[in-house]
């Protein structure tokens, strides 16, 4: 079981708006602004796409866009396209030895 | 151009030794945490441990604690991991990643680690 906890799978279709969830703990998503999201298509590498809660690195399309509340992260994705299909994993630092700690992953399927 | 480029895909045997490897490019490879990412067939992704090639600090994941050893050398700008003795259940993809303030800011290619007798 993963430390943090992310829906198996969430869908929507072209246009439209989806949101991820991520729920930890105060020893992680909510002790800390340090969230990041990671889009990862079948085969690859993940991808950086949120950092420290909400910010985008450069390259990342503003259809992403992030935010935290409590001891739960969510990812937005707005404008839904059939590229953004592909998992989706939220990670977190964590007071525990454990040090990062990933979310289980989202499986977007853009219908 | 921060590249992370990894070794080739491993077959092994139970009980093999096995050091793949990352080498870094693009960026001041000393002076940043390169982290160890494990995906095992058709799962999520989970956090190894971590590795600072200036001085070879590392910190383990209690779940990896004892079972891998990560190294590095500057000089080359390559950052290891290594397995004593492999267990069937060894059988994943490894990600190296090199780490930004508080994230993990690119990726290698993975390298995929097959065991099997």
């Amino acid at each position: 079981q993963s430390a943090l906890t992310q829906p198996a799978s969430v869908s929507g279709s072209p246009g439209q708006s989806i949101t991820i969830s991520c729920t930890g703990t105060s020893s992680d998503v909510g002790g800390y602004n340090y969230v990041a999201w990671y889009q990862q298509h079948p085969g690859e590498a993940p991808k950086l796409m949120i950092y420290d809660v909400r910010y985008r690195p450069s390259g990342v399309s503003n259809r992403f866009s992030a935010s935290k509340s409590g001891n739960t992260a969510s990812l937005t994705i707005s404008g839904l396209q059939a590229e953004d299909e592909a998992d989706y994993y939220c990670s977190s630092y964590t007071s525990s030895s454990t040090q990062w700690v990933f979310g289980g992953g989202t499986k977007l399927t853009v219908l | 151009e921060v590249q992370l480029v990894q070794s080739g895909a491993e077959v092994k045997k139970p009980g093999e030794f096995l050091k793949i490897s990352c080498k870094g490019s693009g960026y001041s490879f000393p002076n940043y945490w390169i982290g160890w990412v494990r995906q095992m067939p058709g799962k999520g992704l989970e956090w190894m441990g971590i590795i600072y090639p200036n001085d070879s600090n590392t910190r383990y994941s209690p779940s990896f604690q004892g079972q891998v050893t990560m190294s590095a050398d500057k000089s080359i700008s390559t950052a290891y991991l290594q397995w004593s003795s492999l267990k069937a259940s060894d059988t994943a993809m490894y990600f190296c990643a090199k780490r930004g303030n508080w994230n993990y800011d690119f990726w290698g290619q993975g390298t995929l680690v097959t065991v099997s007798s």
